[in-house]
């Protein structure tokens, strides 16, 4: 089973402050990196499809990076709004075309 | 419009009895996945299909069964032999390059309750 791992499991911060969050996978035989908002009462929906080593993406106040050598992306929420609140999943693209998710990461944004 | 459908949103279940999914998509899409999710954990991989009349196993795969029979459906059937069958199922799809599958799009999910 492909481990892709998220941290933390969740986090509670003020409007305003940014933050970031992690996901790390098998760096071996790397295809791509998947990154989803989910939020309550919704379907996840893609925030980044992402699949070269340094790749940086950026989405209006979010954005990720990406290492593939070392196994790791981050997600970074820069100046949090309450609308941010949701489950952040990442997911590992393989070359059968499976898609695995990471547990995810909550974030609660407090007004 | 255009997207992926999966119905009932609520099913209920007695113990012993099969019961199917329903996952319908007008994407085009060649790539279709189901997975599971329980309270406090992520997103588990039960079945998926690169094209129709082909599928693989997941890492969560006993007890459930699939067909893919047309491009646009891809229904599970969670047989009587699934333990703890009681989740809420999400069905996804997409296309795929030679990178892997591209941004996958989702479904409203199926809260099913074995009673």
């Amino acid at each position: 089973i492909l481990n892709v791992e998220q941290s933390p499991q969740s986090l509670h911060v003020q409007e305003g402050d940014s933050t970031n969050f992690t996901c790390s996978f098998p760096s071996s035989n790397f295809y791509a990196l998947h990154w989803y908002r989910w939020e309550t009462a919704k379907s996840p929906e893609a925030l980044f499809v992402m699949t070269l080593n340094g790749d940086e993406k950026k989405k209006g106040r979010i954005s990720a990076t990406l290492n593939t050598k070392e196994g790791y992306s981050y997600l970074y929420i820069k100046g949090s709004q309450p609308e941010d609140s949701a489950t952040y999943l990442c997911a590992l693209g393989g070359a059968t075309n499976k898609l695995i998710f990471g547990t995810g990461t909550l974030l609660a944004v407090q007004p | 419009d255009g997207g992926i459908t999966q119905s009932p949103k609520y099913l209920f279940r007695k113990e012993g009895q099969n019961v199917t999914l329903s996952c319908e998509q007008n994407l085009n899409h060649d790539a279709m996945y189901w997975y599971r999710q329980d309270p406090g954990q992520g997103l588990r991989l039960i079945y998926y299909s690169q094209i129709v009349n082909d599928f693989q196993k997941g890492d969560i795969a006993e007890g459930y069964s699939v067909s893919r029979e047309k491009k646009e459906s891809f229904p599970l059937t969670v047989t009587s032999a699934q333990k703890n069958p009681t989740a809420f199922y999400l069905c996804a799809s997409s296309t795929y390059t030679d990178r892997g599958p591209t941004e996958a799009f989702f479904g409203q999910g199926t809260r099913l309750t074995v009673v």
